[in-house]
């Protein structure tokens, strides 16, 4: 079965530090990938996906993620984060060609400090 | 262009009460979604429709749990009775077709709180 993992359970950073948060998944065939923010209090939002090609995806806002096939990754950057970064970011994955049913990581809290 | 609609936004009943959860999704969009979001977790799908057909049940207790898509258009989600372990946050979501450009757009949830 599928599953995404995401190393970090909540990270912590200051203004204009940098970010990576990890996700690593299972799937032996070939995937879409997704990274989802749920801001305070609003609904998950989609803030990039890869489906094939450049396997470096840029986002809204500033961010990217590289998928590394070898490695089964999809980890989001942000070279410089701000406050109002500060949310709850999931990474998830569906099976190409599937009818998109998503399979989500348990999510990391980005807390950036002012 | 509107979004996923939900609603109630909030629900507090007492257990072995029934609730029922009403989702309108993106105009145009075919595929609808209703995902589990417990505290500290990711999303889980319940199920998910094509059109009408309820075409991935395969995670919704049937026992309590029951969902219905009339004319391919609405939603709705029911519980009944709930449980104290009910308490999550249902989202609605939706995509249209399948394939390359198959994107789910999430609503802003429903939050219930079983008593």
């Amino acid at each position: 079965a599928q599953s995404v993992s995401q190393h970090n359970h909540h990270v912590i950073l200051s203004e204009a530090a940098s970010l990576e948060l990890g996700c690593n998944y299972s799937y032996g065939g070939t995937v879409n990938l997704f990274w989802y923010v749920q801001y305070p209090g609003q609904h998950l939002q989609l803030l990039l996906k890869y489906f094939s090609g450049d396997p470096l995806v840029k986002g809204i806002k500033g961010f990217e993620a590289e998928f590394i096939k070898s490695k089964f990754s999809f980890n989001l950057r942000k070279p410089s984060v701000q406050w109002s970064d500060t949310a709850e970011y999931f990474c998830a994955v569906n099976r190409r060609g599937s009818q998109g049913n998503l399979i989500f990581g348990k999510g990391t809290k980005l807390s950036v400090k002012p | 262009e509107a979004g996923v609609v939900q609603s109630p936004r909030y629900k507090i009943i007492e257990k072995k009460q029934p609730v029922a959860f009403w989702c309108n999704p993106i105009s145009g969009h075919n595929t609808l979604y209703w995902y589990l979001q417990n505290l500290g977790q990711g999303p889980e799908l319940l199920i998910r429709y094509e059109n009408e057909e309820a075409v991935d049940d395969s995670q919704l207790p049937k026992d309590r749990f029951s969902a219905e898509r009339l004319k391919g258009v609405d939603s709705t989600l029911k519980i009944q009775p709930a449980e104290l372990g009910d308490s999550a946050v249902y989202l609605c979501a939706s995509s249209f077709g399948q394939g390359k450009g198959n994107t789910i757009y999430f609503g802003e949830g429903s939050w219930l709180t079983v008593v």
